[in-house]
């Protein structure tokens, strides 16, 4: 299968900081991608789709000031967290879309656990 | 809206057992259906889909059927391995590419 990475895996921040997690796709080009944010023992909730080249479609509840995504080239997203808060501690898992003829799959990456002191 | 729902965990077998996770779902039209499969320390994989009702999806000795008629997807294996130990997730997608997640179940098969 396709292979997503995230950058970092784990990282820990004072509250107040920013915090940047790359999502990119290693072996295609994607021009869509997905953040999902994981809370312990519970399932994925899509926070946005990032679209190459355009603007980021949020979710319902999801604070576009906050979370800030970037889709600047066909391999790489990032999420950055805004003055973070203790509440913003999570797992943030992100997805590439490798579109193929009519078959569109998801690949995800291995997630960004975030610890905010 | 759209919804997945599968039975919370977790689920402790012994090593040869059968497992069986139930999952239902909730959606408008004819959505295709997945499980996906969380290993420690990895991303999610996906395990098997169905796209239509009656498909069967398969994979690794998995199967799931597409049940329109009880709008079910439940996940079986005859028998599990140690290795199986994960978290599952069943999913669906409608109309574009997002897909809704149910709330996973913890597997952990013992020797």
């Amino acid at each position: 299968g396709a292979v997503v990475s995230q950058h970092p895996s784990r990282v820990i921040c004072k509250s107040g900081t920013s915090v940047k997690i790359e999502c990119r796709s290693l072996d295609f080009q994607a021009t869509t991608m997905f953040w999902y944010r994981q809370f312990p023992k519970q399932s994925l909730m899509l926070m946005a789709t990032s679209n190459e080249g355009s603007k980021a479609t949020y979710e319902q509840g999801v604070e576009k000031d906050k979370f800030l995504i970037n889709h600047a080239s066909l391999t790489l997203s990032t999420l950055t967290v805004t003055s973070a808060h203790p509440e913003d501690s999570s797992f943030y898992i992100c997805s590439a879309l490798r579109t193929s003829g009519r078959v569109d799959e998801q690949f995800f990456g291995p997630g960004t656990r975030l610890t905010v002191l | 809206g759209d919804s997945v729902t599968q039975m919370e965990g977790p689920v402790t077998l012994s090593e040869e057992a059968f497992l069986t996770i139930n999952c239902t779902y909730t959606a408008t039209g004819y959505p295709s259906l997945f499980w996906y499969v969380q290993y420690p320390g990895e991303g999610l994989q996906l395990l098997l889909k169905a796209t239509k009702a009656d498909d069967k999806g398969s994979n690794k000795g998995f199967e799931a059927t597409y049940r329109k008629e009880t709008t079910s997807f439940h996940l079986e294996k005859g028998s599990v391995q140690v290795s199986d130990s994960a978290v599952y997730f069943c999913a669906l997608k409608a109309a574009g590419n997002k897909l809704t997640f149910g709330g996973g179940t913890r597997v952990l098969v013992k020797p």
